[in-house]
């Protein structure tokens, strides 16, 4: 399995406080992805990096921020949480010469 | 643009059935990859198989088959007498070697329910 572990598992959260959520890899890929999961959506991209320090929007950006400091960090911000938020978020990581990511436990997030 | 489409929202069988999963997808690159991938009722996004747009061959492993079809742009996924541990979401996926970023696009998934 890939060494790829997402904090918390599960959170709820009430309505304008900010969250962050953490993604820690330990096989020093390059690619790491945020993505969120909603029903009849399937996965869609928030934001990803391609180094540190190196990241980019994806297509459901809006109300997200992303930092990578070190290469074993990606983390994911909601600055001020809304109902819309309520996802369950999976991070993805992927090595220079793969093709195909692999997958986080996901995290369960709550806006109440 | 790039756009995976799975058509199946949910399939229901019974137990030694054989399925096959439906994935289309669209792109102007000539290069990419496609992928499956299986989500079971613990929630895990667990990988299946890649494909490259050059290489064709269906491809078998063993009660899971792949069928790629440039030429009707789909790439489906036979299970093969069906199993109750089959019962997944299965979603495919498409990335273009642009750049390098190689950033999956995901299909909606296919619920799969397998029924002894």
């Amino acid at each position: 399995d890939a060494g790829i572990t997402q904090s918390p598992r599960h959170k709820v959260t009430e309505t304008g406080t900010p969250v962050t959520l953490r993604c820690h890899q330990t096989e020093n890929h390059r690619y790491m992805y945020w993505y969120r999961q909603d029903p009849g959506h399937g996965l869609r991209l928030i934001h990803y990096s391609y180094g540190v320090k190196d990241t980019d929007k994806g297509e459901v950006s809006d109300g997200y921020s992303v930092s990578r400091s070190k290469t074993e960090d990606f983390l994911l911000t909601l600055e001020s949480a809304t109902s819309s938020q309520t996802s369950v978020y999976f991070c993805a990581i992927r090595g220079l010469m793969n093709t195909e990511a692999f997958f986080g436990q996901g995290t369960r997030l709550t806006v109440v | 643009a790039q756009k995976v489409t799975q058509a199946q929202t949910e399939i229901s069988v019974v137990e030694k059935e054989d399925v096959t999963l439906d994935c289309v997808y669209e792109t102007r690159d000539t290069t990419y990859y496609l992928f499956w991938y299986k989500q079971p009722p613990s929630g895990e996004l667990v990988f299946l198989i890649r494909r490259n747009s050059f290489d064709e061959q269906n491809e078998i492993s063993g009660r899971y088959s792949w069928n790629f079809q440039k030429s009707t742009s789909s790439f489906n996924f036979t299970i093969t007498a069906s199993q109750v541990v089959d019962s997944a979401v299965y979603f495919c996926a498409l990335s273009l070697s642009s750049g390098g970023s190689y950033i999956p696009t995901f299909g909606r998934g296919t619920s799969l329910i397998v029924h002894p």
